[in-house]
């Protein structure tokens, strides 16, 4: 079945520091890739996302690209604040009315002065 | 524009006790309606989701129960909690899945 793998956290970062998380997946087809984000006691938040091969996503000064010829999503920042402190969550899903959004296991970001 | 409710944020209740989630959304019409468990200091997993009324598929078997008994209206359930059903669940919608979820605000259930 489809599947997505993340880095293991936590991720500890100085501010100012730059930023990867790396993210790969398992698909039968071409999905579409998302990053989450999820700050403490709150629900996800969709962070950027990219629908096709090399499209690029970017929001708030991350981004990330999806590369086929990798199966991978990684995101980055070049330069964390601590406001970015969060859990990330790379996901995937397919066109459809009934897809599903199959997600990562998550990874904590924690960034001090 | 869309919004998505979820009551309430947190709740306590003993082992044994019924349960009642409810989560809402406005402005959008025959979503697809998802229900997410996230235990503590783990992933998401989703429980339930529903493309219409009425129509609901179960992910994983477990204790809890999940209906879609109007449109915009996504409730899940138990008759009686398990300490294990402690987590924080997470509401989502969603029209074309190529765009990705809109999530609530999530409840944070302790069972004790």
């Amino acid at each position: 079945g489809d599947s997505v793998t993340q880095m293991e956290g936590p991720v500890t970062l100085s501010e100012e520091a730059f930023l990867t998380i790396n993210c790969t997946y398992t698909a039968t087809g071409y999905p579409s890739l998302f990053w989450y984000v999820q700050y403490p006691g709150e629900g996800l938040q969709l962070l950027l996302k990219a629908t096709k091969a090399d499209d690029k996503g970017s929001n708030k000064g991350f981004e990330a690209t999806y590369r086929k010829e990798t199966t991978s999503f990684h995101l980055e920042k070049g330069s964390v604040q601590v406001s970015d402190s969060a859990v990330y969550f790379c996901a995937l899903t397919f066109t459809g009315t009934a897809s599903k959004l199959t997600f990562g296991t998550g990874t904590r970001l924690q960034v001090t002065l | 524009s869309q919004t998505i409710h979820q009551w309430p944020a947190t709740l306590v209740q003993p082992v044994g006790s019924p349960l009642s989630l409810e989560c809402t959304v406005e402005g959008t019409s025959n979503p697809n309606l998802y229900w997410y468990r996230q235990a503590a200091g783990r992933g998401l997993q989703l429980l339930f989701y529903s493309v219409g009324i009425g129509q609901i598929s179960s992910e994983v078997p477990q204790n809890l129960s999940a209906s879609r008994p109007q449109d915009r209206q996504f409730i899940l359930s138990s008759k009686k909690l398990l300490l294990s059903d402690s987590g924080f669940y997470l509401c989502a919608w969603s029209v074309l899945t190529a765009y990705g979820y809109t999530f609530g605000s999530g409840t944070r259930l302790t069972v004790v």
